[in-house]
């Protein structure tokens, strides 16, 4: 159990586009999902927590405009990369924890966005 | 907020032999610590973790301990294979009610020479 599905594996798109990423827990219900960014050989970055049916919390320094986050069910949250630039190539992830009172986290397998 | 220090960055080992990756953390009212391996364009997963009600955990060949008055923990690997080959992060959180965040530390690439 504790499946995090996350689509699509890779991604390429032109500069200027959008792109979305979807998350989804298959197997269990999650009331908050989190949105990482790494970039090679680097740890993970979180961007963001997303509470299902209310707005996301961003970290310092990540524009939410630019990086639009849908949390609208208890197994699905989106991901859309507005207006994507070459500097927003890297590997996204996400991660899904249970509902109240549980701690573990379980990751998606991860999106490698290419801006062309 | 919280700081997680790993070390090494990296390591090799024979295989057969044990490989110990430690961690270190700022924040005295973490009381989680899970450990995740990330092989090369994968995300990571969850392989072991262990609660501050707890010393040590072990699974198979895997064992965590933890030292709450030192701050530190550290992931043992016994019998190391070449598929235990990757990167692993360990991370921290304050657990309670509702959600919480993780703060990784930066790494440790194990290699294991077959």
């Amino acid at each position: 159990g504790a499946v995090v599905s996350q689509h699509p594996s890779r991604v390429i798109c032109k500069s200027g586009t959008s792109v979305k990423i979807e998350c989804r827990s298959l197997d269990f219900q999650a009331t908050t999902m989190f949105w990482y960014r790494q970039f090679p050989k680097q740890s993970l970055m979180l961007m963001a927590t997303s509470n299902e049916g209310s707005k996301a919390t961003y970290e310092q320094g990540v524009e939410k405009d630019k990086f639009l986050i849908n949390h609208a069910s208890l197994t699905l949250s989106t991901l859309t990369v507005t207006s994507a630039h070459p500097e927003d190539s890297s590997f996204y992830i996400c991660s899904a924890s249970r509902t109240f009172g549980h701690t573990e986290a379980f990751f998606g397998q991860g999106t490698r966005l290419t801006v062309v | 907020g919280e700081n997680v220090e790993q070390h090494p960055s990296t390591l090799s080992v024979q295989e057969g032999d044990s490989a110990v990756i430690k961690c270190t953390y700022s924040d005295s009212a973490s009381n989680y610590f899970p450990w995740y391996k990330q092989e090369l364009g994968k995300g990571p997963q969850l392989i072991i973790d262990i609660r501050s009600n707890v010393g040590e955990k072990k699974d198979q060949r895997i064992a965590v301990t933890l030292n709450k008055t030192a701050k530190h923990f550290s992931l043992h690997i016994t019998e190391t294979q070449p598929e235990d080959s990757a990167v692993y992060f360990c991370a921290a959180a304050i657990s309670g009610a509702g959600s919480y965040q993780l703060t990784f530390g930066k790494g440790t690439k194990l290699s294991v020479i077959p």
